[in-house]
């Protein structure tokens, strides 16, 4: 079992829908957590960081960790075409352990106008 | 200015032939890495260096090797090349472990095809 999960998709919506992607993970020394987005033919790019528990927003984004279970959200609200991507999450650890960032498959999103 | 680059960016080259990509920051990063993505888009990471040092060395063939001359260059050298190895590699740095808010900085990435 890979130590993050992530449904690869792909996810098509409409223009202005509410978006939620998802990952699970089993590390429970895991602390941090990232999104980042990935243009076709890019590097990745981060979005948004967590640390442990709670929620994140940033504009039209909300990054949300639930360490009880092991999950990971983020949601796009309004969502528009610029935001057809594929979206990473990744976590790593804490203190000496980091350096390391453990990826999901990516989830490749489409929004159509 | 590019943050972080690699050259080349596509390499097509046969089985068994030997390749190098090289990598260069200019945001005065500590740390680099380097990932690689392979068809299914799955990014895993292979190497990272801190200050010239080898931090991380995930369990990959030793016919890559890494080699960072200062703390703003590591290239990646691969030997006798194999059809599995045809991916896309990133570089990456970081000004200390790349967590929370010191995040990864991703290079454009190099198209590798072996045939």
């Amino acid at each position: 079992q890979k130590e993050v999960e992530q449904d690869p998709g792909p996810l098509s919506v409409p223009e202005g829908a509410i978006v939620s992607l998802n990952c699970t993970y089993s590390n429970s020394a895991f602390q941090y957590f990232m999104w980042y987005r990935q243009y076709s033919r890019k590097g990745p790019e981060l979005l948004m960081y967590t640390y442990s528990s709670g929620n994140k927003e940033d504009g039209r984004f909300t990054a949300q960790v639930d360490k009880s279970s092991k999950y990971i959200s983020l949601f796009i609200r309004d969502s528009q075409p610029s935001d057809s991507a594929t979206y990473l999450c990744a976590a790593t650890y804490s203190g000496a352990g980091s350096y390391q960032l453990t990826f999901g498959k990516g989830t490749k999103l489409s929004v159509i106008p | 200015d590019t943050a972080v680059s690699q050259t080349p960016k596509y390499l097509v080259t046969q089985m068994g032939n030997d390749k190098s990509i090289k990598c260069e920051q200019n945001l005065g990063h500590d740390t680099m890495y380097w990932y690689k993505q392979d068809s299914k888009k799955f990014l895993k990471i292979m190497f990272s260096y801190n200050n010239k040092e080898l931090i991380i060395n995930e369990t990959v063939p030793n016919r890559f090797s890494p080699k960072s001359p200062d703390k703003a260059h590591l290239n990646l050298h691969i030997n006798s090349l194999e059809l599995g190895d045809s991916a896309v590699y990133f570089c990456a740095s970081s000004q200390d472990r790349g967590t929370g808010t010191d995040t990864q900085y991703f290079g454009p990435g190099t198209r590798l095809t072996v045939l």
